[in-house]
């Protein structure tokens, strides 16, 4: 079992819809928690980053951490057409091993 | 201005050569990472340093070494003993949050 659980898609959204993505990890002892963005043939850029249970808003993106449940989840409000890319989870524990999922495409029709 | 700079963008190798990656890094981080993206799949980690001279084997070592003789630097040694090199390798280096380079494409020719 991977350590980092995340769903491949493709999510296919018309625009201005809302995209929901989601993570669960199995480690308990992870405290930190990231989502990046990529595009095709590029570096992944940093979103979110997060380290409690609960929301974080910033812009159109709101990230969801709920440790009892190990469940995170990335929210994109008036999703646009430039938001089209594969978004990636992240997780560290206290330690400096960054642990990633295996990122969900998301497809951002006009 | 600071940033993580991998180079090169692109870079062939011939079967049975060693090829070296360069990672470098303005951002004063002590943390750095090298990880590996096949076509279609997330990240997997190949080596992690926490600090000067000192480095850690990730979940794919196998195949590559590194070296961390300046802060600054994290050089990727792809060598011979890797059974399928082709791939797209992104560096990463971190204080709190992890930041990333643009990648090098690797391609075994």
């Amino acid at each position: 079992q991977k350590e980092v659980e995340q769903d491949p898609g493709p999510l296919s959204v018309p625009e201005g819809a809302i995209v929901s993505l989601n993570c669960t990890y199995s480690n308990s002892a992870f405290q930190y928690f990231m989502w990046y963005r990529q595009y095709s043939r590029k570096g992944p850029e940093l979103l979110m980053y997060t380290y409690s249970s609960g929301n974080k808003e910033d812009g159109r993106f709101t990230a969801q951490v709920d440790k009892s449940s190990k469940y995170i989840s990335l929210f994109i409000r008036d999703s646009q057409p430039s938001d089209s890319a594969t978004y990636l989870c992240a997780t560290r524990s206290a330690g400096n091993k960054l642990t990633f999922g295996g990122g969900t495409r998301v497809l951002v029709k006009p | 201005d600071g940033g993580i700079t991998q180079s090169p963008k692109y870079l062939f190798r011939k079967e049975g050569q060693n090829v070296t990656l360069s990672c470098e890094q303005n951002l004063n981080h002590d943390a750095m990472y090298w990880y590996r993206q096949d076509p279609g799949q997330g990240l997997r980690l190949i080596y992690y340093s926490q600090i000067v001279n000192d480095f850690q084997k990730g979940d794919i070592a196998e195949g590559y070494s590194v070296s961390r003789e300046k802060k600054e630097s994290f050089p990727l040694t792809v060598t011979s003993a890797q059974k399928n090199p082709t791939a797209f390798y992104l560096c990463a280096s971190r204080n709190t949050e992890a930041f990333f380079g643009q990648g090098t494409r690797l391609t075994v020719v």
